[in-house]
């Protein structure tokens, strides 16, 4: 238990369906991110919040739309998605600044997604 | 942030040391080493971190040569629990406000055997 909790933990969807996902964090931290891991592939980083502003969206289709309405709380909105969109979803939390040199990333379980 | 790179994959005896190498040649004098986990369909779980000393904390310890072109994560007595994929991530110290970024490389699949 990292205290990053995702829900739903696995969705199938088709194409035109229209979801979203739910990263809570229980941590106190002021950053949070949304990681997309495809079958044999690296994690790849999809958006970074902190303060509840989006500094970086990776190059992520607008097809996902991320919503963070405060510092707990992340959304990954889907709609029309690709059966290519399948993969393992991560939400992660952080304590950025203040001087520490760490900034260890807390990651939840993921949402297996399928796309139909 | 520097790349790294890593042996796609090692086997490791029970109950034996289990020694991780990394390469980071272009590493800047300001990147941190960071050491991440992930347990098959779990979500990644960080290990350690150090920036020219070594560390050691309760899961494993970390040797950074000299130079820092190079580390080496060292679980002391592998268990079956510890199979999972083991990623080494150069990061530099962050400006507060900017988030954080990991860049995951393929890691080191580790198999711990009976």
């Amino acid at each position: 238990e990292t205290g990053v909790t995702q829900t739903p933990r696995h969705l199938v969807m088709g194409m035109t369906n229209k979801k979203s996902l739910k990263c809570e964090q229980h941590l106190g931290h002021n950053a949070m991110y949304w990681y997309k891991q495809s079958a044999k592939k690296p994690l790849e980083l999809m958006f970074v919040y902190s303060l509840e502003e989006r500094v970086e969206n990776n190059s992520v289709p607008s097809r996902f739309s991320p919503e963070c309405p405060n510092s707990s709380h992340l959304f990954l909105h889907l709609h029309t998605l690709q059966p290519e969109d399948s993969a393992l979803y991560l939400c992660a939390s952080s304590q950025e600044g203040g001087g520490s040199s760490y900034n260890e990333q807390f990651f939840g379980p993921g949402t297996r997604l399928t796309v139909l | 942030d520097a790349k790294t790179t890593q042996p796609p994959s090692m086997d490791c005896a029970e109950g034996r040391a289990a020694n991780l190498p990394c390469n980071h040649s272009t590493i800047s004098g300001n990147e941190y080493v960071y050491w991440y986990r992930q347990i098959h369909s779990q979500g990644p779980q960080y290990i350690i971190h150090g920036l020219k000393n070594n560390e050691t904390n309760e899961m494993a310890s970390l040797i950074i040569t000299e130079d820092r072109k190079s580390s080496t994560l060292i679980l002391p007595h592998a268990t079956l629990r510890d199979t999972a994929v083991y990623y080494c991530i150069v990061r530099a110290r962050l400006i507060y406000n900017q988030g954080g970024k990991l860049i995951f490389g393929q890691g080191t699949e580790l198999s711990v055997k009976p």
